[in-house]
Parts: structure tokens; C-alpha cells; sequence
């Protein structure tokens, strides 16, 4: 089955810094990569997403690149703020019909004011 | 809409009692999820369901572990007998169709077994 791996697992940044969060996965047939956010005492929530016919995805300050060859992606954070200390999931999934979802083990982002 | 809604927040029960999770999904989504997530293990799927039925269940622990869902708008997770390390925070996920979409989570049921 697939395996994902996450680093760091834990990240201390100042305010405006940016911050790197990287996965790996094993399955060459996973295909769909989201990343979520999690707040403390709250369930995680989808941040964005990214398919293996994209090699880059930005929405504001965050971003996703995806490198199918090596089979990693990472999530990029920039100017970061306060609220954005939670603790990050990336995720490896193949699409259509069923697929089951693998976590990686999750990144505690600190923004430190 | 008012998200995934799980019941109990917190439930905290002694070692051999049971114990019933709770979950009312998005009205409308057709795919319903359990997860458990624990320091040591992360986040875990338990079981996954499509239409009511049980699809993937691979990652229920034991039997001690059962789910059900008996309608579209709702689903239980039921331990019996509980253990000390069935410990964790349980949640529940649901999404629409069966291509990969947004998962929805609920807030959790932190569940802690003495």
C-alpha cells in the first residue's frame, strides 16, 4: 500500500518567514495530493490540492509543487502569520472511483510573532 | 450547513465498558469516513462507506470495533469492550460522489478509556 513520509515534524518560523513542509510518497499510481490544516481541538480542513498532471499549484501565500519523477511534494508558506500555526497533513490518493487516502504524520507549524 | 457533527465531544469511560461514537454527515454527501488519530499512529482510516454500504474496512482494529450506517444521515462507531489504548481522538469525514473530493471532517470525539 502507500506510504507517506513527512518532514519536518516539527517547524518554528518567525512572522513573515516562510515556511517548507515536505512529503514523500511510495505508490507511483497515487495521483492526487491534498494538503490539510488543523487546528488545535478542531478536525483538519483541506488547504489545497494538487493532481499529477500539475506540477505547481499557488493560492495566495500558499503553495504546492509536485515532482512525480522523484515522488515528493512539498507546501510552501509565505509571509507567514500567526494564524497559520496548526499542525499540517499532506496526503496521497489515487482518483476515481474508491481510494483510500494515506496521511503523512503531520508537521506542528509555530509562527513565532 | 451546519459541517459534520459528532457526538460526544469527550467521552471518558472505564476499560470494558462500551462505547458508541456518533456521526451526522453533510446532508447531501454520499461517502462517510471514520479516523483515528493518535500521537503514535497519526491519522488512520477506520472504515469507509458509499451509499450506506461498507466498502473499506480494512483498518477497523479488531472486533471489538463495529460501524454501521444505517441511513444517509447517520452513522455509528461502536467499541466493545473498550480498551485503554482504543485512547485517541475519533473523527469522522464525509464527501460527495465517489472520485476523490474535499473530505469534510468533524470536530472529533476525543474518547480516553481508564
Amino acid at each position: 500500500g502507500e506510504n507517506v513520509e513527512q518532514h519536518p515534524s516539527t517547524l518554528s518560523v518567525q512572522e513573515g518567514d516562510s515556511a517548507v513542509i515536505k512529503c514523500t510518497y511510495s505508490d507511483s499510481a497515487s495521483n492526487y495530493f491534498p494538503w490539510y490544516k488543523q487546528e488545535l481541538g478542531k478536525g483538519p480542513q483541506l488547504i489545497i490540492d494538487i493532481r499529477s498532471n500539475v506540477g505547481e499549484k499557488k493560492d495566495q501565500r500558499i503553495a504546492v509543487t509536485l515532482n512525480k519523477t522523484a515522488k515528493h511534494f512539498s507546501l510552501h508558506i509565505t509571509e507567514t502569520q500567526p494564524e497559520d500555526s496548526a499542525v499540517y497533513f499532506c496526503a496521497a490518493s489515487g482518483s476515481g472511483g474508491y481510494q483510500k487516502v494515506t496521511f503523512g504524520t503531520g508537521t506542528k507549524l509555530q509562527v513565532i510573532p | 450547513d451546519a459541517g459534520v457533527i459528532q457526538s460526544p465531544r469527550h467521552e471518558v469511560t472505564e476499560m470494558g465498558q462500551e462505547v458508541t461514537l456518533r456521526c451526522k454527515p453533510i446532508s447531501g454527501h454520499n461517502s462517510l469516513f471514520w479516523y483515528r488519530q493518535t500521537m503514535m499512529r497519526g491519522l488512520e482510516l477506520l472504515i469507509y462507506f458509499n451509499n450506506n454500504v461498507p466498502i473499506d474496512d480494512s483498518g477497523m482494529p479488531e472486533d471489538r470495533f463495529s460501524a454501521k450506517m444505517p441511513n444517509a444521515s447517520f452513522s455509528t462507531l461502536k467499541i466493545q469492550p473498550s480498551e485503554p489504548r482504543d485512547s485517541a481522538v475519533y473523527f469522522c469525514a464525509s464527501r460527495t460522489g465517489t472520485s476523490v473530493y474535499e473530505q469534510y471532517f468533524g470536530p472529533g470525539t476525543r474518547l480516553t478509556v481508564t
